[in-house]
């Protein structure tokens, strides 16, 4: 799986947009970008997906590039529920390397 | 919204004790997984299961076995509870494919 290079730690005010970088420079054509976020002592919680197309759902929007070499996790609204460790994953989708690797994400701040 | 449920959030066990950990996903998914997280460590796949009866190895299988005797549920057996295997415990699920895994809360488990 290609290896991903996101800050270590951002902050972003109450209700502004979020932008959460993510490099994955390696990618294969048949990786998928994958977002996921992980508040203290819960389970990492899925956020959203892509191939090579923007993504849209209820919590976030999923910007990748054209030549697919880096992404921006985009959370419209912050709210300080936002508050977590969020992790770009880049894999293979099929085959039976179906392992998630987390690597050290970028801890998100919002404040009041 | 899918429902992935670990039988306890946290667990203390015993050094030599039997330790069964339990995992009920309610989406039908095909696959399921164990993994352990520990700080500096990141996620770290014990076993998967792709089907009923069916298991692999993950990347750090050693003093662990475990159980999918139906659909729904994965269970992790730890067959004599070391102190080193002291950690948070996350059970996740997804269906094949590129599909997403979805995880459960973790169970953290302290062996004394």
């Amino acid at each position: 799986d290609a290896k991903t290079t996101q800050p270590p730690s951002m902050d972003c005010a109450e209700g502004r947009a979020a932008n959460l970088p993510c490099n994955h420079s390696t990618i294969s054509g048949n990786e998928y970008v994958y977002w996921y976020r992980q508040i203290h002592s819960q389970g990492p919680q899925y956020i959203i997906h892509g191939l090579k197309n923007n993504e849209t759902n209820e919590m976030a929007s999923l910007i990748i590039t054209e030549d697919r070499k880096s992404s921006t996790l985009i959370l419209p609204h912050a709210t300080l529920r936002d508050t977590a460790v969020y992790y770009c994953i880049v894999r293979v989708g099929r085959g039976s390397n179906y392992k998630l690797t987390f690597g050290k994400g970028t801890l998100l701040t919002v404040n009041p | 919204d899918v429902k992935v449920t670990q039988s306890s959030r946290y667990l203390v066990k015993r050094t030599g004790e039997k330790v069964f950990l339990e995992c009920v996903q309610d989406m039908d998914h095909e696959n399921m997984f164990w993994y352990r997280q520990d700080p500096g460590l990141g996620l770290r796949l014990i076993y998967f299961s792709y089907d009923v009866k069916m298991k692999e190895k993950g990347d750090i299988p050693e003093g662990y076995s475990v159980s999918r005797e139906k659909k729904e549920r994965f269970s992790l057996i730890l067959e004599s509870a070391s102190t080193n295997q002291t950690s948070m415990y996350l059970c996740a699920s997804s269906p094949p494919g590129n599909q997403p895994q979805h995880f459960g809360d973790g169970t953290r488990l302290s062996i004394l």
